[in-house]
């Protein structure tokens, strides 16, 4: 089981540039979440899924765009790059809702400046 | 609303001396889960500690202990003779059951151990 992965590992971009951060998990999850973790802040919920073909705003949504086609994949979107989306971005999964299977398993990270 | 606390931003001890990490939440819901994430340099996060709002019996695992107190709001996390190896950042979280799938994250205490 590889578990929860991430690509790419780091990526810089320019303002105004788009991007896709990929996010995979082998461990048969229904619960895929998008975080952000920025100096001091913890990790932000951005978006999230419950299932395949859906998708949820978490608490720091705008700038973002997610899709989540397949059950083992969840995309992250940044349609038009801004310095302030420089951040370290974790993908994670869980079982599913339920009281003793919704831990939340972690990626790798994704470490991206937007310069 | 949903909140959780670390006031200790960073903490540096001695190897083999024991460290408490500080954990206050807030949240309205009568069912709730805790949870303790390890971030070491490396950078990804590890799960440590799942407990339940109905369960408020501590727990040890080697040299980790969680002491869960209902009536101050806290789930403190002790590492007895720590090592250089607990070098780390951990983020105590929070999931209400009236939140759907959302965890709430402190914003982490960065502990160093001195060898």
């Amino acid at each position: 089981n590889a578990g929860v992965t991430q690509t790419p590992k780091f990526r810089v971009l320019k303002t105004g540039q788009s991007m896709t951060l990929l996010c995979a998990q082998d461990m048969n999850h229904e619960y895929m979440y998008w975080y952000r973790q920025d100096p001091g802040m913890g990790l932000r919920l951005i978006h999230y899924s419950v299932g395949e073909g859906t998708t949820a705003k978490g608490e720091v949504p705008d700038g973002y765009n997610v899709s989540r086609l397949k059950k083992q994949n969840f995309l992250l979107g940044l349609e038009s790059a801004a310095p302030s989306q420089t951040s370290v971005y974790f993908c994670a999964s869980s079982y599913e809702e339920g009281w003793d299977t919704d831990t939340q398993y972690f990626g790798p990270g994704t470490r991206l400046t937007v310069l | 609303a949903q909140k959780v606390t670390q006031a200790q931003t960073e903490i540096s001890v001695v190897e083999k001396e024991d460290v408490t990490l500080d954990c206050v939440y807030e949240t309205r819901d009568t069912t709730y889960y805790l949870f303790w994430y390890k971030q070491p340099p490396s950078g990804e996060l590890v799960f440590l500690i799942r407990r339940n709002s109905f369960d408020e019996q501590n727990e040890i695992s080697g040299r980790y202990s969680w002491n869960f107190q209902k009536s101050t709001s806290s789930f403190n996390f002790t590492i007895t003779a720590s090592q250089v190896v607990d070098s780390a950042v951990y983020f105590c979280a929070l999931r209400g059951y009236s939140s759907a799938s959302k965890i709430i994250f402190g914003s982490g205490t960065r502990l160093s151990i001195r060898p």
